[in-house]
């Protein structure tokens, strides 16, 4: 069964100062998505960033951006410029697409709690 | 485009009762699922649905259940309500099941059992 962990239950960050989420995950599969998912106050689950576990390339979104390391299943969340808004639980979320495979759903991590400090 | 919606949003109910709750997808979406989220225990996969059929099922007990509708809203029933079942219940909805569909998620029905 996949896993994911998030180590740092709770990150603070100064107003425009950049912070990273950290991510690990155990799977035995080879294509699947992982998501970083923002959960603010109001409780509505945001889409913040996904990688395709084939792309080489690590996804950026503006001021968001990850660090993939298939190999060691690691899959951070860097926030660089941080803002009031940022505050909010982060996710880390797995999610395979394996051909033929029927069950898609999301699997994810404890969360990390990040506040923004002005 | 309307988002995903979620009725009610908030729920007070006692043990042993019952409780529905509605979710409907994005227009065009034809692929809801439902998570459970707890502070103890995360968010956790309840079911999902696609054309009115469920393919997938997490590990809860038979008290929770759930069906689709032909214009693709989804409804969640728990029977015999349990202190345990107090949580925050998400819903999300997909063009379809497939991995690559993006899931957006609803703004959840609080449930609170006494």
């Amino acid at each position: 069964a996949q896993t994911v962990t998030q180590s740092q239950p709770e990150m603070s960050v100064q107003e425009a100062e950049t912070v990273t989420l950290s991510c690990t995950y155990d799977t035995s599969e080879s294509d699947y998505y992982l998501f970083w998912y923002k959960q603010p106050p109001s409780r509505q689950m945001i889409l913040v960033i996904r990688q395709e576990a084939y792309k080489q390339q690590n996804a950026t979104e503006n001021r968001f951006s990850v660090n993939f390391q298939k190999a060691a299943k690691s899959f951070s969340l860097k926030i660089s410029d941080s803002q009031l808004g940022d505050a909010a639980m982060y996710f880390c979320a797995y999610r395979q697409t394996t051909t033929g495979g029927s069950n898609y759903k999301l699997t994810f991590g404890k969360g990390t709690l990040l506040t923004v400090n002005p | 485009k309307a988002g995903v919606t979620q009725t009610p949003r908030y729920l007070i109910k006692t043990r042993g009762q019952q409780v529905t709750l509605s979710c409907s997808p994005i227009s065009g979406h034809r692929s809801v699922s439902w998570y459970q989220q707890t502070p103890g225990q995360g968010l956790q996969f309840l079911f999902e649905y696609f054309s009115e059929t469920q393919r997938n099922k997490g590990n809860f007990p038979g008290r929770f259940s759930g069906r689709q509708f032909s214009n693709s809203r989804s409804e969640m029933n728990v029977s015999t309500l349990e202190l345990g079942d107090s949580a925050l219940y998400l819903c999300a909805s997909s063009l379809g099941p497939g991995g690559h569909n993006e899931q957006f998620f609803g703004p959840g029905t609080r449930l609170t059992v006494l």
